[in-house]
């Protein structure tokens, strides 16, 4: 079955740094993928739509600036989050579909906890 | 927000005792999909039903859709300890693409 890799699965950072966190379809290309940000026993809120060689698509209340988007092959997109503070610790989590209309494949998540 | 809700936010049950959540949503949808969560994991599509069905089944699963009133219920029968999980709806607004998350319903089944 299509598989979705995320990297790294958890990190630990110090505040004002920035933290890159990686999504591939191993075995699928996905024009699109989106990004999810889930707090601690919430739902999955999502950020942002990914969409290969050109600008990500910010969803309402989500900084462009803060959360930098690059989805650069039809297989890997990266959210970078730039400059953290500790109010962005949360499970960030990548999905892509294998079509269109078609259901969700999820990366595991990577837990960003910034100090 | 378009987030959907679900009820009930928790649920526990005993291992055999069939688990019913409830999903309810906003907006005009191309389908309606349930996914599992396993604590701290990603998730796993479990099954999809498209806005023009009412019913499907797969498995222990059972799932009903009702657009008039913008609602679905998931059914698991025989539950196992294992089905111990958070359980999310999503749907899928016209027109796109993405999937919006209902608020999930954790499931504790106990052996």
């Amino acid at each position: 079955g299509a598989v979705v890799s995320q990297h790294p699965s958890w990190v630990i950072c110090k505040s004002g740094t920035s933290v890159k966190i990686e999504c591939r379809s191993l075995d699928f290309q996905a024009t699109t993928m989106f990004w999810y940000r889930q707090f601690p026993k919430q739902s999955l809120m999502l950020m942002a739509t990914s969409n290969e060689g050109s600008k990500a698509t910010y969803e309402q209340g989500v900084e462009k600036d803060k959360f930098l988007i690059n989805h650069a092959s039809l297989t890997l997109s990266t959210l970078t989050v730039t400059s953290a503070h500790p109010e962005d610790s949360s499970f960030y989590i990548c999905s892509a579909p294998q079509g269109a209309r078609s259901p969700l494949h999820f990366g595991n998540g990577t837990r960003l906890t910034v100090t | 927000s378009q987030q959907g809700e679900e009820d009930p936010q928790a649920l526990s049950i005993q291992e055999g005792e069939n688990a019913t959540m409830n999903c309810s949503y906003k907006t005009s949808i191309n389908n309606l999909q349930w996914y599992r969560q396993n604590s701290g994991r990603g998730l796993v599509h479990l099954i999809l039903i498209r806005s023009n069905e009412r019913e499907k089944h797969s498995g222990r699963l059972r799932v009903t859709l009702d657009t008039s009133k913008k609602s679905s219920s998931l059914l698991i029968t025989a539950s196992r300890a294992a089905d111990t999980a958070s359980y999310f709806c999503a749907t899928g607004p016209l027109n796109t693409d993405k999937l919006i998350f209902g608020t999930g319903t954790r499931l504790q089944v106990f052996p």
